[in-house]
């Protein structure tokens, strides 16, 4: 079965400071990749996502995200924190198997401090 | 830009009662979700149903639940007996035909069980 672990349960970073977000996949073949963010009480956002091509791929609110398959990983970037991207990341994976499906990783919690 | 939507934003049932969580998926979607997030856990997948059948259910999603898309907008998910574990964050999505894996993600509906 397809799994996604996201190994850190929260970070926190300053204001302005760069941030990366740890996510690795377990999948069989070429993996459906995804990025949510949900705000507190809020639902879920997609980020960005990779289906093929270019490994870097650009998602809103300044987020960028690298597949590297030789690591089996798909980390969230982000050059500057701005206060308001606080929140819970969940990184996830499609699976295609008689229809498709998206498994979640547990999250990170994004903690800004100012 | 289209939107998936869900209602109500909020139910507080008795244990035992039967609920019906509703939702109305973007109009030209032809795939439908729900998933569930009990508080502080993933996200996760429930089942998915395609061309008025489901293609595909969780271990989760057992004889107690029911999915139906009674129109040609809404999709609805039934519990008929709820119980106190059934308390979560329930999440519609939705996504079109082909081989765009993108699901469009309502803003769910937090469902308490007293």
């Amino acid at each position: 079965a397809q799994s996604v672990t996201q190994p850190d349960i929260h970070i926190t970073v300053s204001e302005g400071a760069s941030l990366e977000l740890r996510c690795n996949y377990s999948y069989g073949a070429t993996p459906y990749l995804f990025w949510y963010v949900q705000s507190p009480g809020q639902g879920l956002q997609l980020l960005l996502k990779y289906f093929s091509g270019d490994t870097l791929v650009q998602g809103i609110k300044g987020f960028e995200a690298e597949f590297k398959r030789s690591q089996s990983s798909f980390n969230l970037r982000k050059p500057s924190v701005h206060w308001s991207d606080a929140a819970e990341y969940f990184c996830a994976v499609g699976e295609v198997t008689g229809g498709f499906k998206t498994i979640f990783g547990a999250g990170t919690r994004l903690f800004v401090k100012a | 830009e289209p939107e998936v939507t869900q209602t109500p934003s909020h139910q507080v049932t008795q244990m035992g009662q039967e609920v019906i969580l509703r939702c109305v998926p973007i109009s030209n979607h032809l795939y439908f979700y729900w998933y569930r997030q009990i508080l502080g856990q993933k996200v996760e997948f429930l089942v998915s149903f395609y061309n008025n059948e489901i293609s595909e259910k969780s271990e989760i999603f057992d004889d107690q639940f029911s999915v139906e898309r009674p129109d040609g907008s809404n999709f609805t998910l039934k519990i008929r007996s709820t119980k106190l574990e059934d308390s979560a964050m329930y999440f519609c999505a939705s996504r079109i035909q082909g081989s765009s894996y993108e699901q469009y993600f309502g803003p769910g509906t937090r469902l308490t069980v007293t």
